[in-house]
């Protein structure tokens, strides 16, 4: 149990349909992620938080919009997806060295993903 | 950010230490080195961070060398269950994203 969950777990979708994927921490975190994992592929960031403020979109297709109500929740949007969109789907937060100054990238903490299928 | 480059992927046995090394030669000055740990369909975990020389922990030990380029990660007397994709990532902290490469695909055989 890392402190950060994901519902749904798995989820099923037609290419015509509207779903979202939802994250929660409960770490007290400033930064969430989304990142897709599909099969036999590198990690791949989507979307960066900071302080609910969105700082990357890593050239994702609109069909993925993310949405970032509160510094604990963390949603994607998905419509119109394609088959090749079927991949994992993680959640990670951490916390944001305030400092200014150098130090090691901030530990990044996973949910379990959720693992989608567009048919 | 500076790019990783580790072995695809090893094999090794119950009880023996095995040692994964990660090539990062264009490590910046203020970049540390970090290893995270992926077992099948579920999220990486954090295993440990240096940024010179070594450090060790629960888990497992990271090896730098003086010049920084490149980096190894030990993992004493391993089990079945250390059977995992194994991450190198350089960074700083002041960057709000990192970049996971392809990793190394260990397998632990009985």
């Amino acid at each position: 149990e890392t402190g950060v969950t994901q519902t749904p777990r798995h989820l099923v979708m037609g290419m015509t349909n509207k779903k979202s994927l939802k994250c929660e921490q409960h770490l007290g975190h400033n930064a969430m992620y989304w990142y897709k994992q599909s099969a036999k592929k590198p990690l791949e960031l989507m979307f960066v938080y900071n302080f609910k403020e969105q700082t990357e979109n890593n050239s994702v297709p609109s069909r993925f919009s993310p949405e970032c109500p509160n510094s604990s929740h963390l949603f994607l949007h998905l419509h119109t997806l394609q088959p090749e969109d079927s991949a994992l789907y993680l959640c990670a937060s951490s916390q944001l060295g305030t400092s200014g100054g150098p130090g090691g990238t901030d530990t990044q903490y996973f949910g379990p993903g959720t693992r989608l299928t567009v048919l | 950010l500076a790019k990783t480059t580790q072995p695809i992927s090893m094999d090794s046995y119950e009880g023996q230490e095995v040692n994964i090394t990660c090539s990062h030669n264009n490590i910046a000055t203020n970049d540390y080195i970090t290893w995270y740990q992926q077992f099948p369909s579920q999220g990486p975990r954090f295993i440990i961070q240096g940024y010179k020389t070594k450090v060790t922990n629960e888990v497992a030990s990271l090896f730098i060398p003086a010049d920084r380029k490149s980096s190894t990660l030990s993992l004493p007397r391993v089990s079945l269950s250390d059977t995992a994709v194994y991450y190198c990532l350089v960074g700083d902290r002041r960057n709000d994203k990192i970049i996971f490469g392809k990793g190394t695909r260990l397998h632990i055989l009985p």
